[in-house]
């Protein structure tokens, strides 16, 4: 029930843009967005809710189609410091409980 | 700002050892988390509590059990240390509800 994200890995240059894909094979509730720094916690980036709605702050937003269960991270002129590993996560309500599944992640490097 | 604590960086136990893991938060969060982070396999959950003395196992509780006593402290325990229980082990809490996680700096634990 791990969510597939796609492309395990993305090399871009500075200023370049990024999308990072997120499909579940359950109904969601939500989706999160993480980012994680090698070494350290990962960072809450944003957070979507059912309705198809897309949020977004500086230059990195994101979409959540939940017909089709899948969330897109989009990041818009990358910067160096956007390198890291994202991980999305799907909330799934279990006994009565909401829990998040985390995908396996996807590496972003970005080079000057 | 949030800060969930976790109690060792860095832990070394032996084979058959009882482990315990300790994680605090200071932000009277409802939910509190226990994932363990493997290469390539992105953060699997182990056991999440949304409530004091409340326990719900996550995808991977096997060999695990976890204690929650007070609503700032949850505690992973390893029953009999074993060498496929060597991971990253992080813990994170949230209020009740559609907000993020926030996690502690992990503890990277060996099992010899």
């Amino acid at each position: 029930q791990q969510p597939v994200q796609s492309p395990q890995a993305v090399i871009l240059r500075e200023g370049e843009d990024a999308v990072i894909n997120c499909s579940s094979s359950k109904a969601l509730y939500s989706v999160h967005w993480y980012r994680q720094k090698h070494g350290e916690a990962p960072i809450f980036l944003m957070i979507l809710l059912k309705g198809g709605e897309q949020k977004g702050h500086d230059k990195i937003s994101a979409s959540f189609n939940e017909k089709k269960q899948q969330s897109s991270l989009y990041l818009t002129a990358s910067q160096l410091s956007y390198s890291g590993t994202y991980f999305c996560g799907t909330e799934i309500r279990a006994q009565g409980a909401q829990k998040l599944v985390f995908g396996q992640g996807t590496r972003l490097t970005i080079n000057p | 700002d949030v800060k969930v604590t976790q109690s060792s960086r860095y832990l070394v136990k032996r084979t058959g050892e009882k482990v315990f893991l300790e994680c605090v938060q200071d932000m009277d969060h409802e939910n509190m988390f226990w994932y363990r982070q493997d290469p390539g396999l992105g953060l699997r959950l182990i056991y999440f509590s949304y409530d004091v003395k409340m326990k719900e196992k996550g995808d991977i509780p096997e060999g695990y059990s976890v204690s929650r006593e007070k609503k700032e402290r949850f505690s992973l325990i390893l029953e009999s240390a074993s060498t496929n229980q060597t991971s990253m082990y992080l813990c994170a809490s949230s209020l009740l509800g559609p907000y993020g996680y926030t996690f502690g700096s992990g503890t990277r634990l060996t099992v010899v």
